[in-house]
């Protein structure tokens, strides 16, 4: 199984602030098409998860610029340019390309400093 | 605009069995692959099915292999999980996810649907 590590676990961020959360798959998701299969979700506290991103850095409908995502391969950076209040909550990557199974990192907790 | 709700959670006995529904609406069900997802109180995500659109091939996580069939019917707009010997371990709620295009995998999740095994 593909193994999702994201760092770090817990993310304590001043509002305002920036704020970065890495993913490392432990294969290249890298798929034959061409574009690699790597998404971001946002699941806010009481919440079901929420896509934000798509194949590494598309952001999906409605989703605030402040968010972009970014990497290749096997190394991902999900990044919040300024932190608001509505950010907190934990956020998974997740891989599809190798499966059975479809797995998540343990996800990053962020909170408000 | 794209809706997914379960139904079906609850308290059930360990070695006991529950069926969990998703109701779809807002898109045409029987061009998606579908998900069940799972979160165990305070931990994170594991995905545990997936079928394709026309349901003819399905896919589980060794957790539960054996243990639950995922299945849908396309004239009801439907999925739904049938979870057979229950266990403590499988407490957890329960989400359907959709699969946009077969390659993302995920991208809408229902609101979930808790279940509890215990005695």
């Amino acid at each position: 199984d593909v193994v999702m590590t994201q760092s770090p676990l817990s993310l304590p961020v001043t509002l305002g602030q920036p704020a970065s959360i890495s993913c490392r798959s432990s294969q290249s998701l890298l798929y034959r098409d061409g574009n690699t299969y790597l998404s971001w979700f946002q699941q806010r506290p009481g919440q079901s998860p929420r896509r934000l991103i798509y194949q590494v850095s598309n952001r999906d409908s409605g989703v605030p610029d402040r968010f972009s995502g970014s990497g290749s391969g096997t190394d991902f950076t999900l990044k919040i340019s300024r932190v608001e209040a509505e950010d907190v909550g934990v956020y998974y990557c997740m891989q599809g390309v190798y499966w059975p199974p479809i797995t998540f990192g343990q996800g990053t907790r962020l909170e408000i400093k | 605009q794209v809706q997914l709700v379960e139904s079906g959670g609850g308290l059930v006995k360990p070695g006991g069995s529950l069926r969990l529904s998703c109701a779809a609406s807002g898109f045409t069900f029987s061009d998606h692959y579908m998900s069940w997802i799972r979160q165990a109180p305070g931990r994170g995500l594991e995905w545990i099915s997936y079928i394709t659109s026309s349901g003819s091939a399905t896919y589980y996580a060794d957790s539960v292999k054996g243990r639950f069939t995922i299945s849908r019917d396309n004239t009801k707009n439907s999925l739904y999980l049938q979870m057979n010997t229950l266990r403590a371990e499988d407490t957890a709620v329960y989400y359907c996810a959709r699969d946009p295009d077969t390659t993302n995998k995920v991208d809408y999740w229902g609101q979930g649907t808790l279940v509890t095994v215990s005695s």
